[in-house]
């Protein structure tokens, strides 16, 4: 079965840039999103077709993709962007597997 | 706005079943692809299902296919989640989630608040 693998948790000083990465083998072919989750609450997309923005997302939030690898970058990170990070994508099979990567729990502190 | 509410959760007993039903609003529902994506208690999101949008096309994950099955009613704007055999691992909270992008390989992008369904004998 078709895998995404993050780092289970980022920490960060408030103002400093945080990464969190997402790898997977499909990614050169398929796209990748990010999810926020905040404690309690409903995922939010963060994050659409590897770096656009969603209206209301700040820009500080941006991703990228290279290869196998796709990164969301937080810079100047504040307290309000502690949360728990997914990514997700599909796989390049006919099913159009999809899947969401473990999470990143990022601390802000 | 986008707005959707799922509802239909309950505690049931394994092998019970159960029917999730998410109403949606604020958009045009009919040319839009939905998902039920659901989480474990502390643990990560797991995609579960999706449907297109005129509910032609069903695609499901390795874990739930025989057991589950969605639909849809684009005259109720709702989508359907039926849950049968259930397992004490489904215990989650089940989210719908409308689809952007492409209509056959589209994305959650906005998200419900979750029905909680547990299972327990």
């Amino acid at each position: 079965s078709y895998e995404l693998t993050q780092p289970p948790s980022v920490s960060v000083s408030p103002g400093q840039t945080a990464r969190i990465t997402c790898s997977g083998d499909a990614l050169p072919k398929k796209y990748v999103y990010w999810y926020r989750q905040r404690s309690g609450q409903a995922p939010v997309l963060v994050i659409f077709e590897d770096y656009k923005r969603p209206s209301g997302i700040p820009e500080r939030l941006s991703g990228s993709a290279s290869g196998t690898m796709a990164t969301l970058t937080i810079s100047g990170a504040q307290v309000e962007d502690e949360a728990v990070y997914y990514c997700y994508s599909t796989d390049t099979s006919d099913n159009h597997r999809r899947v969401f990567g473990g999470g990143t729990k990022l601390t802000v502190l | 706005q986008v707005h959707l509410v799922e509802s239909g959760g309950a505690v049931v007993q394994p092998g019970g079943s159960l029917r999730l039903s998410c109403v949606a609003s604020g958009f045009t529902f009919s040319p839009y692809g939905m998902h039920w994506v659901r989480q474990a208690p502390g643990k990560g999101l797991e995609w579960v299902a999706f449907i297109r949008d005129d509910g032609s096309n069903e695609q499901y994950a390795d874990s739930v296919k025989g057991r589950f099955a969605i639909s849809r009613d684009n005259s109720k704007k709702t989508v359907y989640l039926e849950i049968n055999s259930l397992r004490l691992e489904d215990t989650a909270m089940y989210y719908c989630a409308k689809s952007g992008g492409d209509s056959l390989t589209g994305y959650p992008d906005y998200w419900g608040q979750g029905t909680l369904v547990t299972v327990s004998s």
